[in-house]
């Protein structure tokens, strides 16, 4: 039982490139997120999926896109990458209303 | 729109000594309240939780925190800190019976939790 796991852990990019973040979770889990956390602002929701099939937009989704492919794995895209997308990412995946758990998170840098 | 502040930034405390880390939450309802705890270059760990019923709630590695209603708040507690419980530590409010927001989580702004021995 793996839990929630991210691909890659750490991606340099140049500003304009596009990448796809991975995210699986073996826990049967109905409902992932993608966060991005920066110094001193915690934690902040780009996307979610509450069900498979589908997604919603969260706090800071511009620049992003995601599919939940199916019930185990939801993919965030950056298609042009930006410096302001420097940050580390991190993927959860919870029973809908409960806990969330975490992946250990991907590092990126936009140059 | 639900919200979560952790007033401090950074706490140095020495091992052994008690411990309190502040959570202040802004929600119309009846939250979900989560305190995770991160170690550097790793990800989130859920120390304890609160959904309902009992307002002291007990977690992992001793850590446990109480759920105040009247001053909307949800502080973390430790009676004697150990070296190791040097970490960053995120509050989390979510949306609890009756939300719409399929679990959305809000998390403060974190706080640093230096150890001195």
């Amino acid at each position: 039982n793996a839990g929630v796991t991210q691909t890659p852990k750490f991606q340099v990019l140049k500003t304009g490139q596009s990448m796809t973040l991975q995210c699986a979770q073996d826990m049967n889990h109905n409902s992932m997120y993608w966060y991005r956390q920066d110094p001193g602002m915690g934690l902040r929701l780009i996307y979610y999926s509450a069900s498979e099939g589908t997604t919603d937009k969260g706090e800071v989704p511009n620049g992003y896109n995601v599919s939940r492919l199916n019930k185990r794995e939801f993919s965030l895209r950056l298609e042009s990458a930006a410096p302001s997308q420097t940050s580390v990412y991190f993927c959860a995946s919870s029973r809908v209303l409960e806990t969330q758990y975490f992946g250990p998170g991907t590092r990126l840098l936009v140059l | 729109a639900q919200s979560v502040t952790q007033p401090d930034i950074h706490i140095t405390v020495s091992e052994g000594a008690s411990l309190e880390l502040r959570c202040n939450y802004s929600y119309g309802a009846t939250p979900y309240l989560f305190w995770y705890v991160q170690s550097p270059g790793q990800g989130l760990q859920l120390l304890l939780k609160y959904f309902s019923g009992d307002t002291l709630v007990q977690g992992i590695k001793g850590f446990e925190a109480e759920f105040k209603r009247s001053q909307s708040s949800f502080n973390l507690r430790k009676p004697s800190v150990h070296w190791s419980d040097a970490a960053e530590y995120f509050c989390a409010v979510g949306d609890g019976a009756g939300g719409t927001s399929y679990g959305k989580l809000t998390f403060g702004q974190g706080t640093i939790l230096t150890v001195h021995p």
